[in-house]
């Protein structure tokens, strides 16, 4: 089965530094990679998803990850971070059913 | 483009009770819909997958006889807690996939369900 891991359950970084979200996948077939930004008691918002080509695959609100088949990794990273980032990210990988399996969440704190 | 709504946001039951949780796709047809649960600071877990016209597939460990799930229409998925217990309670998220497109879901805000 294909699942994901988070290696990070909490991530506090200061406003405007660079912050890298780990994700790792287990996968031996085609694999296809999401990630996903949940603020409180709200549902999920697709940040970015990696389906194929280019493993630099840049999302919104200046997210972007790297797919690297070699490390079996997919990290979600941002250069700048704001006070708004804070929330809960979440990794996942579709299923041959086109379910999502989701990681367990890195919640991102941002301070001044 | 491409949401999706849930009713209610927030429901309080007493134990006993069932409770019915709508998802609905307000402008596209969704071929596919998926119920996930969510315990406070956990990560989404996938309940059941459900096509329209068809009868929903549970994941392993989900009762089908206490979370009945519906969809019987192209915008309209429902998912009712039957007999609820305080175990119940939960973030309940639906997600649906429109017709054509395989790798992208639209996920509705979520209902807490409070289970008294």
């Amino acid at each position: 089965a294909q699942s994901v891991t988070q290696l990070d359950s909490q991530v506090p970084v200061f406003e405007e530094a660079p912050v890298e979200l780990r994700c790792n996948y287990s996968s031996s077939v085609s694999v296809y990679l999401f990630w996903y930004v949940q603020y409180p008691n709200q549902g999920l918002q697709l940040l970015l998803k990696y389906l194929s080509g280019s493993t630099l695959v840049k999302g919104i609100n200046g997210f972007e990850a790297e797919f690297n088949k070699s490390q079996t990794s997919f990290h979600l990273r941002k250069p700048s971070v704001h006070i708004s980032d804070t929330a809960e990210y979440f990794c996942a990988v579709m299923d041959s059913g086109y379910a999502l399996n989701f990681g367990k969440g890195t919640s991102l704190l941002v301070t001044p | 483009g491409a949401v999706v709504s849930q009713h209610p946001s927030w429901v309080i039951c007493k134990s006993g009770t069932s409770v019915k949780i709508e998802c609905r796709s307000l402008d596209f047809q969704a071929t596919t819909m998926f119920w996930y649960r969510q315990f406070p600071k956990q990560s989404l877990m996938l309940m059941a997958t459900s096509n329209e016209g068809s009868k929903a597939t549970y994941e392993q460990g989900v009762e089908k006889d206490k979370f009945l799930i519906n969809h019987a229409s192209l915008t309209l998925s429902t998912l009712t807690v039957t007999s609820a217990h305080p175990e119940d309670s939960s973030f309940y998220i639906c997600s649906a996939r429109a017709r054509g497109q395989y790798y992208e879901q639209y996920f509705g805000p979520g209902t807490r369900l409070t289970v008294t």
